[in-house]
């Protein structure tokens, strides 16, 4: 199984959508979640931390259930500018060291 | 923009060269990371390096060989790479990638350079 897991998409949707991704991972010992957003041939851009009682950046929203390992991203009121894929991280600790796992992505497509 | 830069950004080689990427960061960060993204593939981490020691070397294989001579610099070294080594190498940075400090800590990452192993 891998360490985490997102559907790769793509989601296409109109301007004006809300879409929701969804992410699951398999260590029960994490404890830090991000999202991450990467442009198409840029580098990957901290889009904001997941907080365990849930949290809110303009229109994007982030949840975390950790019963069920499982971590969302919505966006309210898409706009062009969201079209990226959206990676879901997860921190993992070995070796006493802390280390993000990544997500392989969502494809997010926004369109007019 | 975020303070990491890399050089070259792209970069064509044969199987038989020697290349070196380069990474610097601006942010008086302590750790440094490589990372590998291949097409469809989460990013993998490769190296790690903390106030300059190496703390993670995720079995990569022996023809990739990072160098870090101080906290602001990293780099990866290559030699006699295969073509399935083709992809976008990208270095990151974050404040400390030590035990137990600073669970919610943001890596920076560079604009990466795009091997191409022919």
């Amino acid at each position: 199984r891998k360490e985490v897991e997102q559907d790769p998409g793509p989601f296409n949707v109109p301007e004006g959508a809300t879409v929701a991704f969804n992410c699951t991972y398999s260590n029960s010992a994490s404890q830090s979640f991000f999202w991450y957003r990467q442009d198409c041939r840029k580098e990957p851009k901290l889009l904001m931390s997941v907080y365990s009682s849930g949290n809110e950046d303009g229109r994007f929203t982030a949840q975390l259930n950790r019963a069920s390992q499982y971590i969302s991203l919505l966006i309210r009121d898409s706009k062009l500018s969201d079209s990226a894929t959206y990676l879901c991280v997860v921190n993992s600790r070995a070796g006493g060291y802390n280390k993000l796992i990544f997500g392989a992505g969502t494809r997010l497509a926004v369109h007019p | 923009e975020t303070g990491v830069t890399q050089t070259p950004r792209h970069l064509v080689m044969g199987m038989t060269n020697k290349k070196s990427l380069k990474c610097e960061q601006h942010l008086g960060h302590n750790a440094m990371y490589w990372y590998k993204q291949s097409a469809k593939k989460p990013l993998e981490l490769m190296f790690v390096y903390n106030f300059k020691e190496q703390t993670e070397n995720n079995s990569v294989p022996s023809r990739f060989s990072p160098e870090c001579p101080n906290s602001s610099h990293l780099f990866l070294h290559l030699h006699t790479l295969q073509p399935e080594d083709s992809a976008l190498y990208l270095c990151a940075s974050s404040q400390n990638a030590g035990r137990g400090l600073a669970l919610q800590e943001t890596q920076y990452f560079g604009p990466g350079t795009r091997l191409l192993v022919l």
